[in-house]
């Protein structure tokens, strides 16, 4: 079955205790990318992947890294999490970014960091 | 960055009732998506846009790309408790690989 895979579903944790989610696809994309869900701010991007080895920044990267050293994986790397970075995280995959390309999204991870 | 407005952000309505929800936003879009949030679960796209007045159908679900290229508008008619969910436009800007999603529009339905 084509799809995103997200670990953890939920993850609670301390300020400053560093932390990875982990996004696998299996549907041979080269575009990956990690959203943020807040209540009244929808969803806003943090940082995506053209390709292996190629990450950009989205509209909220502070806080956050990225890795993508190979195709089918794209974590999202929280050095020193903080409060304000509790939240509900998506990663998507597409073809190729472009827009004829739909976005297919994993069912998120819930993190919150006391 | 860009923005998009969603109207309404919730609403509440009685099984069998038509809804119509809209996206607009002070910057041009060359494409509009619509996606759902069911419960739980990641944003699936229903219907994508890619020419002004553009007008595009998925069963019960209707969308139209705005003249003007700043909004976009979806229908759902005869709706169903399974239509429950959260409703977000979105339009890929740039090169397309930045994605800018609305608020969402929160749907009920009462059966």
């Amino acid at each position: 079955e084509a799809q995103v895979t997200q670990n953890p579903r939920y993850l609670i944790t301390v300020t400053g205790k560093k932390l990875t989610v982990t996004c696998s696809q299996n549907m041979n994309h080269e575009y990956m990318s990690w959203y943020r869900q807040d209540p009244g701010l929808g969803l806003r991007q943090i940082y995506y992947s053209m390709n292996v080895e190629v990450t950009d920044k989205g509209d909220v990267p502070e806080g956050y890294k990225v890795s993508r050293k190979e195709k089918r994986n794209f974590p999202l790397i929280l050095e020193s999490p903080s409060p304000n970075q509790t939240s509900l995280y998506f990663c998507a995959s597409s073809m190729t970014g472009g827009p004829g390309s739909p976005l297919h999204f994993g069912n998120g991870t819930r993190l919150t960091v006391t | 960055g860009q923005q998009l407005n969603q109207s309404p952000q919730s609403m509440f309505i009685q099984e069998g009732e038509d809804v119509s929800m809209n996206c607009t936003s002070s910057s041009i879009f060359n494409t509009w998506l619509w996606y759902k949030q069911d419960p739980g679960e990641g944003p699936v796209l229903l219907i994508a846009l890619y020419k002004a007045g553009e007008l595009t159908s998925n069963g019960r679900l209707t969308a139209q790309f705005g003249i003007t290229r700043k909004d976009s508008f979806l229908n759902i008619s005869a709706s169903i408790p399974s239509d429950v969910g959260i409703y977000f436009c979105a339009g890929p800007r740039g090169g397309y690989q930045k994605v800018t999603f609305g608020i969402g529009t929160k749907l009920q339905v009462i059966p």
